[in-house]
């Protein structure tokens, strides 16, 4: 089946610092992958979704210059949350898809925590 | 899109069959219904999708009412490791295709001993 892998799967780091997650996958090919966000004890939320060759969509809400989303090649899409606070921990997560047909496949997250 | 309406948690025998039911009466005549698992601190695993006809696959079948503003999520001889957080999706479709899924709040299943 389709997988999607993100790397790290968690991260500390001090606040001020720019945290970048990679989103793979790694036996197919993705045009579009999304990228959601997960604070404890709630649902997900879409952040945004992510273009190959072409700028990010983003959600009402979410900042864009903070949350920077590229997408160089059909396997890998990267977030990176730039000059992270404290409010910026969370649990991020991507899927991606091999093609509109087939449901959408999740990677097993990255839990961010910022100190 | 179409809003889903799910129990907030609900507890089953292990061995049992686990039925998790989801409200979706706006649900528009193109749109699929998806359910998604969550086990604690991992990504969502798709479970099983339908239209309108009932479905089963080998982790579960999903009974779709004939006005299609309901369904339900059967799990025949739920387990304890089958214990997530239940999503019952129902698919917005993007200009592109690619599906935008919006998640609920989903069902919490307690699978005990």
């Amino acid at each position: 089946g389709a997988v999607v892998s993100q790397h790290p799967s968690w991260v500390i780091c001090k606040s001020g610092t720019s945290v970048k997650i990679e989103c793979r996958s790694l036996d197919f090919q993705a045009t579009t992958m999304f990228w959601y966000r997960q604070f404890p004890k709630q649902s997900l939320m879409l952040m945004a979704t992510s273009n190959e060759g072409s700028k990010a969509t983003y959600e009402q809400g979410v900042e864009k210059d903070k949350f920077l989303i590229n997408h160089a090649s059909l396997t890998l899409s990267t977030l990176t949350v730039t000059s992270a606070h404290p409010e910026d921990s969370s649990f991020y997560i991507c899927s991606a898809t091999p093609n509109q047909g087939q449901p959408q496949h999740f990677g097993d997250g990255t839990r961010l925590s910022i100190l | 899109d179409a809003k889903t309406t799910q129990p907030p948690s609900m507890d089953c025998a292990e061995g049992r069959a686990a039925n998790l039911p989801c409200n979706h009466s706006t649900i528009s005549g193109n749109e699929y219904v998806y359910w998604y698992r969550q086990i604690h601190s991992q990504g969502p695993q798709y479970i099983i999708h339908g239209l309108k006809n009932n479905e089963t696959n080998e982790m579960a079948s999903l009974i779709i009412t004939e006005d299609r503003k309901s369904s339900t999520l059967i799990l025949p001889h739920a387990t304890l490791r089958d214990t997530a957080v239940y999503y019952c999706i129902v698919r917005a479709w993007m200009n592109t295709g690619f599906q935008k899924l919006v998640f609920g709040t989903g069902t919490r299943l307690l699978v005990s001993p």
